[in-house]
């Protein structure tokens, strides 16, 4: 079965560097996603992306934060400048359609800020 | 806005007894709600999905969930519960209204007893 893949499975990044988490979404689906969870808390939206450009976009998803789909398979999410907040796991997630078709994710990059 | 509560953040069962795993949730839309399953170290899976029609759905692994409008409930259950059942499990609305994004519940760790 088709699966998201992300990349890496776990990133350390010192406070104020820039870090590119990559995801690769299943190849016929056309709507991606970025989630994170912080330790011991919610799943939480950051970003949907459609037809090259951002769809909807929470709070938290401010101006240290951009999405790209580079090419025809990877969907990145960059943080322009780390905080120690950023720290969590990002799951990215992708579906072929928006609404009744259920989003497909992958098994997160775990990014640590020092 | 949407919102997801999961009444208790630990579950345990033994096994062989039911699972049942509360969600309610508030939506100013008709609602599609999804149950994901965690496994450590592993993403998100999705265990099964209501958007309409008949309001008991069935899942993977034995799981079914049934959507109560008037109770605004969407309670997960297993008849029989196995050590593999052991994650984290996590209910969530969609927002047809904002990108199809997921609004998640703070999730229930199931754990099962031998």
């Amino acid at each position: 079965e088709p699966e998201v893949t992300q990349t890496p499975s776990h990133q350390v990044t010192q406070m104020g560097q820039e870090v590119i988490l990559r995801c690769v979404p299943i190849s016929n689906h056309l709507y991606f996603y970025w989630y994170r969870q912080i330790l011991g808390q919610k799943v939480e939206f950051l970003v949907s992306f459609y037809n090259n450009e951002i769809s909807e976009k929470s709070e938290i998803f401010d101006d240290q934060f951009s999405v790209e789909r580079p090419d025809g398979s990877n969907f990145t999410l960059k943080i322009r400048s780390t905080k120690l907040e950023d720290s969590a796991m990002y799951f990215c997630a992708s579906t072929e359609g928006q609404f009744l078709a259920p989003q497909h994710f992958g098994d997160g990059t775990r990014l640590s800020i020092l | 806005a949407q919102s997801v509560t999961q009444l208790g953040s630990h579950v345990s069962v033994s096994e062989g007894a039911l699972v049942l795993l509360r969600c309610n949730y508030s939506s100013s839309v008709p609602p599609y709600l999804f149950w994901y399953v965690q496994y450590p170290n592993q993403g998100l899976q999705l265990l099964l999905k209501y958007t309409t029609g008949a309001t008991l759905v069935k899942g993977i692994n034995g799981f079914e969930a049934e959507f109560k409008k008037s109770e605004t409930s969407f309670h997960l259950t297993k008849p029989s519960a196995h050590m593999s059942d052991a994650a984290e499990y996590f209910c969530a609305v969609s927002d047809r209204n904002a990108g199809n994004m997921l609004t998640f519940g703070g999730g229930t760790r199931l754990m099962v007893k031998p």
